[in-house]
């Protein structure tokens, strides 16, 4: 029974490069959520998708980043021309009816 | 969502009951309050959440106090394994869909 499924576990690019983080929920689960955490700081939301929709994005910053989930495959968060503050630690939870959210492991980003 | 407050930081002795408390004076009557916890920047672990009676499952108890102004998370008998960050969280309805807003939680060591 895989739980929340994030890849990859650690990520490095270099200033001007495309990060794209997949995360694949819990069997059964329709609802998505993506969180950021930098360094040292709490979780902070950024965006709630549901199958091939976008719900809430009021945490997403309004450049380079996008998010999407597809009727097929997995959750992708894009980061296009990744900046040294992008580094962090973001994860992905999934929640279904009558079920708690549940996260991944996180995939660590490090931009150099 | 409402507005939590929770002490930074708090010790428990190994094998002593641990009472994590949570302030949330602005939860409003469709709110739930949730309980998470992060292990050393793993992904978030679901603890246990309620409504307005006390609840207890194979981690936790939570009790609410009757005007749901606060609550507390009790870990009945603190291992070390339990050294974590947890996060009293309040969001409305019961179906988890929707973000979830995390403050700075409590820091919890528990010391042998």
């Amino acid at each position: 029974n895989a739980g929340v499924m994030q890849n990859p576990r650690h990520l490095v690019r270099r200033r001007g490069q495309e990060a794209r983080l997949r995360c694949s929920p819990m069997k059964g689960h329709s609802h998505v959520y993506w969180y950021r955490q930098l360094p040292e700081e709490g979780l902070k939301f950024m965006v709630y998708l549901q199958k091939e929709n976008i719900i809430d994005e009021s945490g997403m910053p309004k450049e380079r980043f996008s998010a999407e989930f597809p009727k097929e495959g997995p959750s992708i968060l894009r980061i296009q021309q990744v900046v040294r503050g992008d580094s962090a630690a973001y994860f992905c939870a999934s929640s279904g009816r009558n079920q708690p959210q549940h996260f991944g492991d996180g995939t660590r980003l490090s931009i150099l | 969502d409402a507005k939590t407050t929770q002490p930074p930081s708090m010790d428990c002795a190994e094998g002593r009951a641990a009472n994590l408390p949570c302030n949330h004076s602005t939860i409003s009557g469709n709110e739930y309050v949730y309980w998470y916890r992060q292990i050393h920047s793993q992904g978030p672990q679901y603890i246990i959440h309620g409504l307005k009676n006390n609840e207890t499952n194979e981690m936790a108890s939570l009790i609410i106090t009757e005007d749901r102004k606060s609550s507390t998370l009790i870990l009945p008998h603190a291992t070390l394994r339990d050294t974590a960050v947890y996060y009293c969280i309040v969001r409305v309805g019961d179906t988890n869909a929707g973000k979830s807003t995390f403050g700075d939680g409590t820091t919890l060591t528990v010391k042998p």
